[in-house]
């Protein structure tokens, strides 16, 4: 069975741009979930959607939005970057709500900001 | 403040050696506690995942033990290897479908 896959892998974008990423989920899973990981902050959770619904949001600000498409797969959007958006987002899918289901993540995707 | 803490932070041991990675959390109510290997540049791998009841989960040298009345957990690594450097995560989910995360432990195994 395929992992979850997530692209592109690397990304460099300018302040006040805005990036999309996209997350292909194990097949048959119906929650995708997004983390930011940054050395500072570790790893933090964005939001997590179940079945095109959004279930979880952490605390980001609005700038940091996602969906979820009928296949399960899902994409993130940043918009107005700011370099402290510089991080590795990593995105995982479980079966079920990824509270109660073991959850597997993707490579990541690493995203410079300049 | 963070409801996962882990410790130590970092930690170098000789290959063949034991270590063990504590976790202690307060986030209720309590569903689950994982722990995740994740290497430098890549995405996080399970190794165990224990509910309430489960005290001792083992995944091959990593054995993970659990006390829900203390609210702490342990990642015990047997043998180390090489390959065992990395950082080790614990995450903690509550049953109103929240997940808290630790802010890990990096293992680094020296020849």
């Amino acid at each position: 069975k395929a992992g979850v896959t997530q692209t592109p892998r690397y990304l460099i974008k300018t302040r006040g741009q805005q990036v999309t990423l996209s997350c292909s989920p194990i097949s048959g899973h119906r929650s995708v979930s997004w983390y930011q990981q940054t050395p500072g902050q570790g790893l933090q959770f964005l939001f997590e959607y179940f079945s095109e619904t959004q279930r979880n949001k952490g605390n980001f600000p609005g700038r940091f939005s996602g969906r979820q498409f009928s296949n399960s797969r899902s994409e993130m959007n940043v918009s107005t970057l700011e370099l402290g958006d510089s991080a590795l987002y990593l995105c995982a899918s479980s079966y079920g709500v990824l509270s109660y289901n073991e959850q597997f993540f993707g490579p990541g995707t690493r995203l410079t900001v300049l | 403040k963070n409801q996962v803490e882990q410790s130590p932070q970092s930690l170098i041991i000789l290959e063949g050696k034991n270590c063990t990675l504590q976790c202690n959390y307060t986030v209720s109510p309590f569903s689950n506690l994982r722990w995740y290997k994740q290497d430098t540049g890549r995405g996080p791998v399970s190794l165990t995942i224990m509910t309430f009841s489960e005290n001792t989960k083992s995944n091959g040298r990593y054995t993970a033990t659990l006390d829900a009345d203390t609210k702490q957990s342990s990642l015990h690594i047997t043998a180390s290897q090489l390959s065992d450097s990395a950082s080790y995560i614990c995450v903690v989910s509550s049953n109103d479908y929240k997940l808290s995360f630790g802010a890990g432990t990096t293992v680094t195994v020296r020849a």
